[in-house]
């Protein structure tokens, strides 16, 4: 069964602390994988796509980088407003509208 | 940007209820989907709508219907609420054409059902 798989599932980091996410994923074909962060109580903001391996996508202090079998979203220089839960999905072959979710990275960075 | 709304942030019903959530995009997008997310299940598929008038069922669609009459508007009910159907309910977006398949989000409704 197609899976994705999210590490840590919590991440506490101090400001400025630089770290990385990972997201790993067992599918048989990958039309695509999406960053989205997510704030308590708030949906999901989309941040990233990801198309194929070697791509690279950034956005302030956060890039995303994918290979053949996961994806890393790298946190440079933390600040206390990066604080979210970081999801990762991604969309199938099999299936033209459906995407699958990792259960998330909660990310806590302290002052 | 594109901007999906929800019809209310928080919802409180009793059992036997009936509940509806209505969601709204401004992006003329075709297809529009309903997650459920719960602590440690994380987001999961009720339907999605690929068009005005057609659905087809997600991961959990029991106790579950929807309607889309308008492109713009996708309505999830509630037939009969039960106190396992207290969640937080997302609506989310995505166009068909041009190869994107990102989906975007509303803001959320946190419905709980005593």
């Amino acid at each position: 069964e197609d899976q994705v798989t999210q590490s840590p599932e919590a991440l506490r980091l101090q400001e400025g602390e630089s770290s990385s996410l990972n997201c790993s994923y067992t599918v048989s074909g990958l039309r695509g994988l999406f960053w989205y962060r997510q704030d308590p109580g708030k949906g999901p903001e989309f941040l990233f796509t990801l198309y194929s391996a070697g791509e690279e996508k950034e956005k302030e202090r956060l890039k995303a980088t994918l290979t053949k079998k996961e994806s890393f979203l790298h946190i440079t220089a933390p600040k206390p407003e990066d604080s979210a839960t970081y999801l990762c999905a991604v969309h199938l072959n099999a299936n033209d509208y459906k995407l699958s979710f990792g259960a998330g990275t909660t990310v806590t960075v302290r002052a | 940007d594109v901007k999906v709304t929800q019809s209310s942030r928080y919802l409180v019903k009793r059992t036997g209820e009936k509940v509806f959530l209505e969601c709204v995009q401004d992006m003329d997008h075709e297809n529009m989907f309903w997650y459920r997310q719960d602590p440690g299940l994380g987001l999961r598929l009720i339907y999605f709508s690929y068009d005005v008038k057609m659905k087809e069922k997600g991961d959990i669609p029991e106790g579950y219907s929807v309607s889309r009459e308008k492109k713009e508007r996708f309505s999830l009910i509630l037939e009969s609420a039960s106190t396992n159907q207290t969640s937080m309910y997302l609506c989310a977006s995505r166009p068909t054409s041009g190869g994107q398949y990102e989906q975007f989000f509303g803001p959320g409704t946190r419905l709980t059902v005593l």
